[in-house]
């Protein structure tokens, strides 16, 4: 089974300013997506960004980018320029391409915080 | 473009007692997933259901089951609460079923309090 290790509960950054967050994952698997998923307080599980392991090129979305590690295991998300709306929980999350279905595993979050 | 829905927002209900939360995929989304997320926690994969069958499940007990109907909309049951099932749980959508754009899209959730 795979398993999502988000070893930062918390991080707090400057607005304006740069912040990465941090995720490994345990897995055999040679190919498998990636997800950030951003929850603010309403709850809604907002996507952030995906990266196909196949790919060697880091995902990229306006502000946020990804760095993936693959023989690393490693996937952080770094956001550029940070803004108020940013602050919330994120979740790292993989998906295998060989189960049925597309069942998500998860990490266990880490709360972002920014100052103004 | 609709976005997935669920209702109830929230829900109170005690120890022993039966509950059904309901889920509308976003158009165009056959395929319906359900997650507990525990506060604190990263939600936790119950089942997820795919032209009406279920199409995988997490470890969760028999005491949680679903639907899924014509219109692609889909329940989740649970039989006989236990204080540990009190939660946020998340209905997600998405298309087809393991290609690339299989990205799921989530509901706003439902609070599900056991007392």
């Amino acid at each position: 089974a795979q398993t999502v290790t988000q070893s930062q509960p918390e991080m707090s950054v400057q607005e304006a300013e740069t912040v990465t967050l941090s995720c490994t994952y345990d897995t055999s698997e040679s190919d498998y997506y990636l997800f950030w998923y951003k929850q603010p307080p309403s709850r809604q599980m907002i996507l952030v960004i995906r990266q196909e392991a196949y790919k060697q090129q880091n995902a990229t979305e306006n502000r946020f980018s990804v760095n993936f590690q693959k023989a690393a295991k490693s996937f952080s998300l770094k956001i550029s320029d940070s803004q108020l709306g940013d602050a919330a929980m994120y979740f790292c999350a993989y998906r295998s391409v060989y189960n049925a279905g597309n069942m998500l595993t998860f990490g266990g979050g880490t709360r972002l915080m920014v100052k103004p | 473009e609709t976005g997935v829905t669920q209702s109830p927002t929230h829900l109170i209900k005690t120890r022993g007692q039966q509950v059904t939360l309901r889920c509308s995929s976003q158009s165009g989304h056959n395929t319906v997933s359900w997650y507990q997320q525990a506060l604190g926690q990263g939600p936790q994969f119950i089942f997820q259901y795919y032209r009406e069958e279920e199409n995988g499940r997490g470890n969760f007990p028999p005491r949680f089951s679903g639907l899924q109907f014509p219109n692609y909309s889909s329940e989740l049951n649970v039989n006989a609460l236990e204080l540990d099932d009190s939660a946020l749980y998340l209905c997600a959508s998405s298309s087809a079923s393991g290609g690339a754009a299989d990205t799921q899209y989530f509901g706003p959730g439902t609070r599900l309090t056991v007392l």
